[in-house]
């Protein structure tokens, strides 16, 4: 399976600021979900993301699918220091599930 | 409760020995993973299995070995030949493709 690559790796947040992390395919996604894994934690499912131009949002996360889908967005406002780990996109569509380096996010209160 | 069964939580071994981490899953998923996590590599894919009897290589397989004899089970050993085996070790399953992955809490291995 082909993994998504996602950007940025590291993301260092003031307390309070938004981030947006990506991620970007060559080829068209059929679905793409987001995983989040807190520190000494495992990664646990966020949302699954379908059809063109998807937007969902939980909370103050916010959930974007690209209308081309071959690319995917999280916006996250007014980081907390609760929304500290690293945040996973994944194509789910094959057997073969292959992540990438995920982006890591620190905040500084 | 289902879930996703890792065990032990942490373990340590001396160089030059065999090792095998236990995942045990109740959620009467087909589709099961191995992953090894080190400080910022993600998730590498080490081994899946969509269905009993029948598993493949992963992104990184060498230096390790599994079976799935049955649906609940597979087993991840870490052998000798495995280089660099200290890491987290995390175990998945889902149900159908393109369900989520339901992760256990890992097995954290260290080699000295």
């Amino acid at each position: 399976g082909q993994q998504v690559m996602q950007i940025p790796q590291y993301q260092h947040v003031q307390e309070g600021e938004d981030f947006t992390t990506y991620c970007n395919s060559s080829t068209t996604l059929s679905n793409i979900q987001w995983y989040k894994q807190r520190p000494g934690g495992h990664p646990v499912f966020l949302i699954q993301l379908v059809k063109s131009g998807e937007v969902k949002k939980q909370k103050r996360l916010t959930f974007q699918f690209g209308e081309a889908k071959k690319n995917s967005s999280l916006h996250i406002t007014a980081t907390q220091t609760t929304d500290v780990g690293t945040y996973f996109c994944l194509r789910s569509n094959d057997y073969k599930l292959s992540f990438g380096a995920g982006t890591t996010v620190t905040v500084r209160a | 409760d289902g879930g996703i069964t890792q065990s032990p939580k942490y373990l340590f071994r001396k160089e030059g020995q065999n090792v095998t981490l236990s995942c045990e899953q109740n959620l009467n998923h087909d589709a099961m993973y191995w992953y090894r996590q080190d400080p910022g590599q993600g998730l590498r894919l080490i081994y899946y299995s969509q269905i009993v009897n029948d598993f493949q290589k992963g992104d990184i397989a060498e230096g390790y070995s599994v079976s799935r004899e049955k649906k609940e089970s597979f087993p991840l050993t870490v052998t000798s030949a495995q280089k660099n085996p200290t890491a987290f070790y995390l175990c998945a399953s889902r149900g159908t493709v393109n369900s989520p992955l339901h992760f256990g809490n890992g097995t954290r291995l260290t080699v000295t």
